[in-house]
């Protein structure tokens, strides 16, 4: 059974300062993708990390992924208000199609 | 625009009641997915098509059901409403790498 862990499940956040989000999964998958989430709202794609070793960078985020290590990490650099909502990791199930997701990281931004 | 729509956005129902939520998108993806939200949990997987007259069950299918009769649509449908069921309902479709969210369905059962 595939299953997605995240760490920090909370993470508050001071301004400026930078941050590491974790995501390990435990079968074999070759895709991850990195949703955010804020309250009360639905998911937004933010990242789709396709191969061992990709990398992917908007604004100040940057994810990258792992697959032998089955680790996929969300940096953010220089935190800034605007990024407080929850993220979600998620890895394609073994037929390819489904989304197996973690439990997602609330990250609080504070001055 | 292409897009995903979810209706209705709020439900309130009582236990034992049949309730169908809708999922309607654009986009004329052939892979569509119902997920739960529920706090500490994350989105859980409760059916998902590949196409039409395709259906599967997920994660946490019991208490589900779906039809798939045309590329556009799938129905959720709770056949005796459970307290337990009281959750943020998703659908989604997907062509390829990315899945596309609707904007979800609050439901509530008392």
């Amino acid at each position: 059974e595939l299953k997605v862990e995240q760490n920090p499940l909370f993470l508050s956040m001071q301004e400026e300062k930078n941050y590491t989000i974790y995501c390990n999964y435990s079968t074999t998958s070759d895709r991850l993708y990195w949703y955010r989430q804020d309250p009360g709202k639905s998911l937004e794609s933010l990242f789709v990390l396709l191969s061992n070793g990709a990398v992917k960078q908007e604004g100040r985020l940057m994810a990258s992924l792992d697959t032998k290590a089955r680790l996929s990490t969300l940096h953010i650099t220089a935190a800034v208000h605007d990024l407080s909502a929850t993220y979600f990791c998620a890895v394609e199930d073994q037929a390819g199609t489904a989304l197996i997701f973690g439990k997602g990281t609330t990250l609080s931004v504070s001055s | 625009d292409a897009e995903i729509t979810q209706s209705p956005r709020h439900k309130i129902t009582e236990t034992g009641r049949q309730v169908t939520l809708a999922c309607h998108q654009t986009w004329n993806h052939n892979n569509m997915f119902w997920y739960r939200q529920d706090l500490g949990h994350g989105l859980r997987l409760i059916h998902y098509s590949y196409g039409v007259q395709d259906t599967n069950k997920g994660e946490v299918s019991d208490g589900y059901s779906v039809s798939r009769s045309n590329t556009e649509d799938l129905p959720l449908t709770l056949e005796s409403a459970a307290s337990s069921q009281t959750s943020v309902y998703f659908c989604a479709s997907s062509e390829g790498n990315e899945q596309f969210f609707g904007p979800g369905t609050r439901l509530t059962v008392l």
